[in-house]
C-alpha cells in the first residue's frame, strides 16, 4: 500500500501523559499536513511541512503540541501533559507542491483522553 | 479562503443520482471548487475538482455555474457505500492549506 499511513490508529491516555503519532506520507509528496477533527465537525488545519520546514501553524496548535519532519520524510504529532480538550481525531495528509487542493489522508490517529 | 455553503444533511435513493449543492459567492478567479468525502472512521477522501468547465471522472460529475457562484457534485447513482459527510471546499491549487467546514451529510437508503 503506497498511501499515506498513520500509527497508532487509537491511542488511550490519561490526563496528563505525553502521546506522540507518527504519518509516513505518499513518498513522493513533499507537503505534509496534520488536521485535527472533533466530533461533528470538519478537518481543523493544524500544521503544514514543505520538505522539513514547518511553514504555517493554526493558533489552535497550543505550545503543548509540537510536530517535526526531520527529514523531510514521515512527520510526528507530539502532545505533552494531555487534556480532556484534546480528545479527537487527528489526520495527516500529503500532497504534491505543484496541487495542494488535492490531498490524500491517511486513516487518522483517534485519541482518547481520560 | 472563500466560503461556501452546504446543505447540512440530505437524503437519495440507492440507485438514483445524488446532487448535493454547494454555493461559494466569493470566490475568486484563480480558485478551484473541490470536493472530498468523509466515510464514518475514515479520512477525507478526494472525489473531483474544477475551475469553471465541468468535470467528470470514475467517481462523480462536478457542474460548476457560469458565474462560478455554484457548483453541484453529482454521484450518478447513489449506492449505500456513498454514505458519508461531503465536503466542499475553494482552493487555489497552491494555498498552504483546505478549509474544511462541517460539509453535508449524504444518507443513501434502500
Amino acid at each position: 500500500d503506497t498511501g499515506v499511513s498513520q500509527d497508532p490508529r487509537h491511542k488511550i491516555t490519561k490526563r496528563g501523559q505525553n502521546v506522540t503519532f507518527r504519518c509516513d506520507p505518499i513518498s513522493e509528496h513533499n507537503r505534509l499536513y496534520w488536521y485535527r477533527q472533533t466530533l461533528g465537525q470538519g478537518p481543523e488545519f493544524l500544521t503544514y511541512f514543505q520538505n522539513e520546514a514547518q511553514l504555517e501553524k493554526s493558533r489552535l496548535l497550543s505550545d503543548r503540541f509540537s510536530a517535526e519532519r526531520p527529514k523531510g520524510s514521515f512527520s510526528t504529532l507530539e502532545i505533552q501533559r494531555t487534556e480532556q480538550g484534546d480528545s479527537a481525531m487527528y489526520l495527516c495528509a500529503s500532497s504534491r507542491q505543484a496541487n495542494t487542493g488535492e490531498l490524500f489522508f491517511g486513516e487518522g490517529s483517534r485519541l482518547t483522553v481520560l | 479562503d472563500a466560503k461556501t455553503t452546504q446543505p447540512p444533511s440530505m437524503d437519495c435513493a440507492e440507485g438514483r443520482a445524488a446532487n448535493l449543492p454547494c454555493n461559494h459567492s466569493t470566490i475568486s478567479g484563480n480558485e478551484y471548487v473541490y470536493w472530498y468525502r468523509q466515510i464514518h472512521s475514515q479520512g477525507p477522501q478526494y472525489i473531483i475538482h474544477g475551475l469553471k468547465n465541468n468535470e467528470t471522472n470514475e467517481m462523480a460529475s462536478l457542474i460548476i455555474t457560469e458565474d462560478r457562484k455554484s457548483s453541484t457534485l453529482i454521484l450518478p447513482h447513489a449506492t449505500l457505500r456513498d454514505t458519508a459527510v461531503y465536503y466542499c471546499i475553494v482552493n487555489t491549487g497552491t494555498a498552504s492549506k483546505l478549509t474544511f467546514g462541517t460539509g453535508t451529510r449524504l444518507q443513501v437508503t434502500l
